[in-house]
């Protein structure tokens, strides 16, 4: 069966520092993968998807960035945090066109 | 473009009462339609989907929904609320169009009260 892991599970960080999230799949091959963020009080909001590797697509300008160095993993980064950068970050995969999203356990964020 | 909109943000009811939460999608008909549920402090896990091969969809945890093309509407419900099923509750059509991915409702809160 597929799980997906996603690290670490919480997170504190100052202001300008860098950040590292990360997400590995298993049980499967080639999945869609996507990294979310859900601020408090909104729904969510997709930040990054991938349909393979070396194919990352943004969909909101800002200063996270995210790789795939592997077909299961996906790193979401930051070289310095803002406040608003705060949140739930989702790490969720998929397969196919159209299919069930699948979600790991998310990573709370607070920037201070 | 595909859009949704989950009236309520918040819903309170009794344990017992029957669970509506509704789910309004946009004039084209998507292929999928999803509901997903968040419990506090964790991913969402999937709770039904809808694919059109039937427009009345049972998902896990006693829940439904139907999908109504007149209405453009996707409501889930739960004929007897449990106070396990205080959660947020998202609503998610699948845009097929070039974009395809799914788009997501604000949510609602479910509340149970005993």
């Amino acid at each position: 069966s597929q799980t997906i892991h996603q690290w670490p599970a919480t997170l504190v960080q100052p202001v300008g520092s860098p950040l590292s999230l990360e997400c590995t799949v298993e049980g499967t091959s080639n999945p869609n993968l996507y990294w979310y963020r859900q601020a408090a009080g909104r729904g969510l909001q997709l930040l990054f998807y991938s349909i393979g590797i070396d194919q990352i697509s943004s969909e909101v300008p800002q200063n996270l960035s995210a790789s795939r160095p592997q077909d299961r993993q996906f790193i979401l980064s930051s070289k310095k945090l803002l406040l608003s950068d705060s949140g739930f970050y989702l790490c969720a995969w998929s397969v196919g066109d159209g299919n069930t999203i699948y979600f790991g356990e998310g990573s709370w964020l607070t920037v201070v | 473009a595909q859009s949704v909109t989950q009236l309520g943000s918040h819903v309170s009811v009794s344990e017992g009462a029957l669970v509506l939460l509704r789910c309004n999608y946009s004039s084209s008909v998507p292929p999928y339609l999803f509901w997903y549920v968040q419990y506090p402090n964790q991913g969402l896990q999937l709770l039904l989907k809808y694919t059109s091969a039937a427009t009345l969809v049972k998902g896990i945890n006693g829940f439904e929904a139907e999908f109504k093309k007149s209405e453009t509407s996707f409501h889930l419900t739960k004929p007897s609320a449990h106070m396990s099923d205080a959660a947020e509750y998202f609503c998610a059509p699948y845009n097929a169009g070039n974009n395809r991915k799914l788009i997501w409702g604000l949510g609602t809160s479910l509340a149970v009260n005993p």
